[in-house]
């Protein structure tokens, strides 16, 4: 498998709940970021990590909590969500981050709503 | 103020014709990116074409050009003979110098929906 995965596709969960999605990337990148696309906004840059290191917040509310264990793995654990949070989650993957041709490998994405 | 601008939400093109989607950026850096998306139903967003600030010759890809015009800080995309499968969502993005201590990913503007009609 090539490139970089992002599971599950879709998800659905209440306000209550509590749950995680999953990027992996397979190109040998050294960073790894959170986009949110809501309808008829831009992508929102949430996290970034490089080198494994959170490098970046942007003010996301504490509901939504990264992890990186390993250059190659990024988690988003959700908790105590609110309806506007349903989104399109994009991670992306850079081979060198903070340079001005640092290109983004995107995933498919997981389109969440909450209930 | 918005630091990628695009100001065309929808465009329809008949097939086989050419199209240029619009964007202009802001920034005082001398030195940036600028990138071009294609987003398909899927939601995979798939990188188009580059043009860094600094490169002389317009940058091509293909059926893909950028038309770079640093001026007036415009970077549009140009699809030559445009097919089907060319429906979807555009966006173009700038990366800028980083003035932290660490890596912020690129900006996009707000995307062109793309139709191709038979």
């Amino acid at each position: 498998e090539t490139g970089v995965t992002q599971t599950p596709r879709h998800l659905v969960m209440g306000m209550t709940n509590k749950k995680s999605l999953k990027c992996e990337q397979h190109l040998g990148h050294n960073a790894m970021y959170w986009y949110k696309q809501s309808a008829k906004k831009p992508l929102e840059l949430m996290f970034v990590y490089s080198l494994e290191e959170r490098v970046e917040n942007n003010s996301v509310p504490s509901r939504f909590s990264p992890e990186c264990p390993n250059s190659s793995h990024l988690f988003l654990h959700l908790h105590t969500l609110q309806p506007e949070d349903s989104a399109l989650y994009l991670c992306a993957s850079s081979q060198v981050p903070g340079t001005p041709n640092e290109k983004l490998f995107f995933g498919s994405g997981t389109q969440l709503s909450v209930l | 103020a918005q630091k990628i601008t695009q100001t065309q939400p929808g465009m329809f093109v008949q097939e086989k014709e050419a199209v240029t989607l619009d964007c202009t950026y802001d920034t005082s850096d001398q030195s940036y990116g600028l990138f071009w998306y294609k987003q398909p139903s899927s939601g995979e967003m798939i990188f188009l074409i580059y043009q860094g600030s600094y490169d002389e010759q317009n940058a091509t890809e293909g059926r893909y050009s950028l038309n770079f015009q640093k001026a007036r800080k415009s970077a549009n995309l140009v699809i030559s003979a445009s097919q089907l499968g060319d429906s979807a969502m555009y966006f173009c993005a700038m990366r800028e110098p980083y003035s932290g201590g660490g890596a912020d990913g690129l900006t996009f503007g707000k995307g062109t929906h793309l139709i191709i009609q038979p």
